[in-house]
């Protein structure tokens, strides 16, 4: 069946610092590809998605791109903020099935 | 606002009872799930729905029973409360099509 495998955290950083969350995944067909963000006692909310090989998506300074030859969904940021707080859940779905797949989530810290 | 909206947002149970958790949303979203999020679980799918009147079970799906007998609604039913199903319970609807989903703000159960 369908996986999402997320690096562990959780993942300290210092403000303006580099982020890189990896994620791979494995899946029959061609998914669409997902990253949300949840924050503290809130559901999640849909950060950025790609719907096909070589597609970029990207939001609020957070980009991701899907590569179908490696599998991944690596979720990139060039500067954090304390406000990226959160815990972030790489997702695929067949566009089709009505369900989604969620990895375990990354936390992220970051100190002022 | 339109959204998905859950009632409770906080409920305990005594084991053995039986209680209804209530999601709806306005957006006229023909997918609807149901997930539960335990700490360094990930979501986890209950069951979910890809239209009114069809419903499948997901990853987890023993000891809950949903129905869609409407577009709007897909209340999940405790049948018989059981510590182990002490969790978060999160609703989200989306309309396919690599769109991704809208999450509700959660439901805490306790069951005691």
């Amino acid at each position: 069946g369908d996986s999402v495998t997320q690096m562990e955290g959780p993942v300290t950083l210092s403000e303006e610092a580099f982020l890189t969350i990896n994620c791979t995944y494995t899946a029959t067909g061609y998914p669409s590809l997902f990253w949300y963000v949840q924050y503290p006692g809130e559901g999640l909310q849909l950060l950025l998605k790609a719907t096909k090989a070589d597609d970029k998506g990207s939001n609020k300074g957070f980009e991701a791109t899907y590569r179908k030859e490696t599998t991944s969904f690596h979720l990139e940021k060039g500067s954090v903020q304390v406000s990226d707080s959160a815990v972030y859940f790489c997702a695929l779905s067949d566009n089709n099935a009505g369900k989604s797949t969620f990895g375990d989530g990354t936390t992220l810290t970051v100190k002022p | 606002n339109a959204g998905v909206t859950q009632t409770p947002k906080f409920q305990v149970l005594k084991t053995g009872q039986s209680m209804t958790l209530q999601c709806a949303q306005d957006m006229n979203h023909e997918y609807m799930s149901w997930y539960r999020q335990d700490p360094g679980m990930g979501l986890r799918l209950i069951h979910y729905s890809v239209g009114a009147g069809i419903t499948d079970q997901g990853e987890v799906p023993n000891g809950y029973n949903v129905s869609r007998s409407t577009t709007e609604d897909f209340p999940l039913r405790l049948l018989s409360a059981a510590p182990s199903q002490t969790s978060v319970y999160f609703c989200a609807s989306g309309s396919g099509g690599g769109r991704g989903y809208t999450f509700g703000s959660g439901t805490r159960l306790t069951v005691v």
